[in-house]
């Protein structure tokens, strides 16, 4: 099964405000993790990625947060838009061959 | 640039027809490549990743199969269908040799079984 999910299937917010979306992981062995965005019927995109030697990375209007004594990984998106309305998943690097993702969340944006 | 190319894009399919899935990589040599599936509403489930030519590592037991006959060449195969195997199926793509690094997806074949 998966060792990777997320806290909460969906998010709503209004355009403007700040998204904050959480991810916890079972592996304390896991290296490596990424967060990406699948908008409907395509693949998923690379938004962002961490490795577990830093516990802040950010990237433009995107900041990936690592807590590794608590196993969790969250994704905040600044001033979010309708764009970023997509399903999100995390995925962690745990066997170093393959991501192992979890089961998303859906951000909805309103306007 | 490396493309990923993936097709078909839809496929409807009666239960106990085969299958084949093809996905081809453009642009990188000998990239790790791997096949997800993603059934409605839930997250993506690795099913088979491959290191190299002939190379297939199988991440869940069951009716389907993998091949890779050339480097840049990732098929997905059944031999006869089930209900459970409808889905939405992707293929990816990493440059990296030693772990999976950052993924580039297809646009996805999605698959449903009647």
């Amino acid at each position: 099964g998966e060792s990777v999910g997320l806290h909460l299937p969906t998010l709503s917010v209004q355009e403007g405000d700040n998204s904050i979306i959480n991810c916890a992981y079972s592996n304390s062995a896991s290296d490596y993790f990424i967060w990406y965005k699948q908008e409907s019927g395509k693949g998923p995109q690379f938004i962002i990625d961490i490795r577990s030697n830093m516990d802040k990375r950010q990237g433009q209007r995107v900041t990936v947060l690592l807590n590794k004594t608590v196993k969790h990984l969250s994704l905040q998106i600044a001033a979010t838009q309708p764009g970023d309305s997509a399903v999100y998943f995390c995925a962690e690097n745990i066997r170093g061959t393959a991501l192992i993702f979890g089961k998303g969340t859906t951000l909805s944006v309103s306007s | 640039s490396q493309t990923i190319h993936q097709w078909p894009a839809t496929l409807v399919q009666p239960v106990g027809s085969p299958l084949s899935l093809e996905c081809t990589v453009e642009g990188t040599s000998n990239p790790n490549l791997y096949w997800y599936r993603q059934a409605a509403g839930r997250g993506l489930q690795l099913l088979f990743y491959s290191v190299g030519i002939g190379q297939i590592s199988s991440e869940v037991p069951q009716n389907l199969s993998a091949s890779r006959p050339q480097d840049r060449q990732f098929i997905l195969s059944s031999k006869k269908l089930l209900l459970s195997d409808s889905g939405f199926y992707l293929c990816a793509w990493s440059a990296s040799p030693y772990f999976a690094g950052e993924l580039f997806f297809g646009e996805g074949s999605r698959l449903t079984v009647l």
